[in-house]
């Protein structure tokens, strides 16, 4: 199955500073890496995603970059603001056609501080 | 609203019961999966299914199981339960391959 690392486990800023996660995987034939925010209380929700055609995709504040050589791909959050505070999952994942699971990294716990 | 329904939301159980968690995916979605989030933890995996097939299993323990029936909805079922079962049980559903997870509100099970 497919080893996820996230780093890292909890990342403090200051409103209006930007904040990077880091996603490491190690199945080199996943092609799907998404990202996605729970806070508080509440059920996890997709806030990005990128697929392996494409090197960074961006949202408004957000944005993903995906290094497919090193494995790895990056959540990258500007302007901060205080509803960006919440935990956060990778979740790479590998779908040819055959068995597939869908495993989460350990969760980044951001705080923005005002 | 993510459009998959997970009943109940709550339940209290004993150590030793069984108990039956369900998820209705969204509308078109062939696929459910089932995590354990316990407290201050991330979300582990449980079991993938495909239109009524086991496409993958995660860290499943034996006293669980699960199955997602013709209409596409799924249960999990968990026996002999213990005190560290206690956990919240999110079920997700997603389309085609390479499409996001939606996730339903969970159903907080609570072993005493």
């Amino acid at each position: 199955g497919e080893n996820v690392e996230q780093h890292p486990s909890t990342l403090s800023v200051q409103e209006g500073d930007s904040a990077v996660i880091k996603c490491t995987y190690s199945d080199s034939a996943s092609n799907y890496f998404p990202w996605y925010k729970q806070e508080l209380g509440k059920r996890p929700q997709l806030i990005i995603d990128i697929r392996s055609n494409v090197g960074e995709k961006k949202d408004q504040r957000i944005a993903v970059t995906l290094n497919k050589t090193a494995k790895h791909f990056s959540l990258h959050i500007t302007e901060t603001q205080p509803e960006d505070s919440a935990v956060y999952f990778c979740a790479p994942k590998y779908s040819g056609g055959g068995a597939d699971g869908l495993t989460f990294g350990k969760g980044t716990h951001l705080i923005i501080q005002p | 609203d993510s459009g998959v329904t997970q009943t109940p939301k709550h339940l209290i159980t004993a150590t030793g019961q069984r108990v039956t968690l369900r998820c209705s995916p969204r509308s078109g979605d062939l696929s459910v999966y089932w995590y354990q989030q316990s407290l201050d933890q991330g979300l582990q995996f449980l079991i993938h299914y495909y239109n009524g097939e086991e496409r993958a299993k995660g860290n499943i323990l034996e006293r669980f199981s699960a199955q997602q029936f013709p209409d596409l909805h799924s249960e999990l079922n968990l026996s002999s339960l213990e005190l560290g079962d206690s956990a919240l049980y999110f079920c997700a559903s997603s389309g085609r391959d390479n499409s996001p997870l939606h996730f339903g509100n969970g159903t907080r099970l609570t072993v005493t």
